[in-house]
């Protein structure tokens, strides 16, 4: 069974205050792993796409890699506006649509 | 910019009712999914649909769920007999290919 595991749960920045957020993965055959934000009562929205090991992608001040077992997103000096909570979505398998959400990690940025 | 929508943005029924929640994917989209969130805790993924049929679905997505994508612009989930703990945030995604797009969902309350 496909598992994703993210970390830490919740994370606190000063602003300014680089970190990165980890996602763990183990999946029978990867066929892409995903990040989203999501703010309070929203749907999640798209960040990136990774599909191969060692592939990077970046966007401002965020940068996701991936690893044949792990994904990280790096938050290069943070703004009070990148609070969210962060999803990592996995997915796996041989058929079209098998996919696994980790539980989030919830990032809060204070001036 | 195209964007999947959801209606209602909020559903109030009573228990053993039938409901239906409908989205609108984006419209050059093939690929269709729906997921749901208890309050609290993660995204759990429900169904996938691809060419007018299932193509993954869950152990979550029972007898009591179906999907249909009844003309060119809907996709519908119908849950026939709600219980309590049907009581989540339900959103609809949709992709071209394998990055999903989605919607800002529908809160069901089951009373």
């Amino acid at each position: 069974e496909d598992q994703v595991t993210q970390s830490p749960e919740a994370l606190r920045l000063q602003e300014g205050e680089s970190s990165s957020l980890n996602c763990s993965y183990t999946v029978s055959g990867l066929r892409g792993l995903f990040w989203y934000r999501q703010d309070p009562g929203k749907g999640p929205e798209f960040l990136f796409t990774l599909y191969s090991a060692g592939e990077e992608k970046e966007k401002e001040r965020l940068k996701a890699t991936l690893t044949k077992k792990e994904s990280f997103l790096h938050i290069t000096a943070p703004k009070p506006e990148d609070s969210a909570t962060y999803l990592c979505l996995l997915e796996g398998g041989t058929s079209y649509g098998k996919l696994t959400f980790g539980q989030g990690t919830i990032l809060t940025v204070h001036p | 910019e195209p964007e999947v929508t959801q209606t209602p943005s909020h559903q109030v029924t009573q228990m053993g009712q039938e409901v239906i929640l409908r989205c609108v994917p984006i419209s050059n989209h093939l690929y269709f999914y729906w997921y749901r969130q208890i309050l609290g805790q993660k995204v759990e993924f429900l169904v996938s649909f691809y060419n007018n049929e299932i193509s993954e679905k869950s152990e979550i997505f029972d007898d009591q769920f179906s999907v249909e994508r009844p003309d060119g612009s809907n996709f519908t989930l119908k849950i026939r007999s709600t219980k309590l703990e049907d009581s989540a945030m339900y959103f609809c995604a949709s992709s071209s290919d394998r990055t999903q797009y989605f919607g800002p969902g529908t809160r069901l309350t089951v009373l």
